[in-house]
């Protein structure tokens, strides 16, 4: 079974521009998390989509925002980029979204804000 | 609110020496879960292990195993015999308000 998919893996911008990352879940996988890590903030929850609907979110601006389709690929959107916005975003796959459920995670998109 | 504590920030040992990873959590919670992560030097978060707080016992899986204690709020991870492909930073996690919260992490390098 395939694991999680991300695209791009790498990314350069330039301040205020705005950039949209993918995420494809494992085949099954109906959730998908969001994380930013940072050296300085480490792993930081961004937000949860489960059957399209956001469920949870992080503390993040709302600048950070993201979607969930109907066949559970999930996109997240970074707009007027700051330099304080170069991270890696990990994206994560459950089958559920029950407390608990073990989530599974894709290889990154490295974003470097210039 | 939860918090997860790696008070370890970077162990180094020689190829063949055992590594203990503490890990230290707290939530009001009475049901959570607790995960170990490892992420080598490509990025990818892997999953290592799964435990509710239902079950203290310890777990062993290979050279890797887990001890348990909700006495002190701790979920350590050793790694017997380690080998230079354990290198990688390790993550303890925290899940009981449908969020999974991470600690800081700790570095391992095995050095051959």
């Amino acid at each position: 079974k395939a694991g999680v998919t991300q695209t791009p893996r790498y990314l350069i911008k330039t301040r205020g521009q705005q950039v949209t990352l993918s995420c494809s879940p494992i085949s099954g996988h109906r959730s998908v998390s969001w994380y930013q890590q940072t050296p300085g903030q480490g792993l930081q929850f961004l937000f949860e989509y489960f059957s399209e609907t956001q469920r949870n979110k992080g503390n993040f601006p709302g600048r950070f925002s993201g979607r969930q389709f109907s066949n559970s690929r999930s996109e997240m959107n970074v707009s007027t980029l700051e330099l304080g916005d170069s991270a890696l975003y990990l994206c994560a796959s459950s089958l559920g979204t029950g407390l608990g459920e073990t989530q599974y995670f894709g290889p990154g998109t490295r974003l470097l804000v210039l | 609110a939860q918090k997860v504590t790696q008070a370890q920030t970077e162990i180094s040992v020689v190829e063949k020496e055992d590594v203990t990873l503490d890990c230290v959590y707290e939530t009001r919670d009475t049901t959570y879960y607790l995960f170990w992560y490892k992420q080598p030097p490509s990025g990818e978060l892997v999953f290592l292990i799964r435990r509710n707080s239902f079950d203290e016992q310890n777990e062993i899986s290979g050279r890797y195993s887990w001890n348990f204690q909700k006495s002190t709020s701790s979920f350590n991870f050793t790694i017997t015999a380690s080998q230079v492909v354990d290198s990688a930073v390790y993550f303890c996690a925290l899940s009981s308000d449908y969020k999974l919260s991470f600690g800081a992490g700790t570095t391992v390098t095995v050095r051959a």
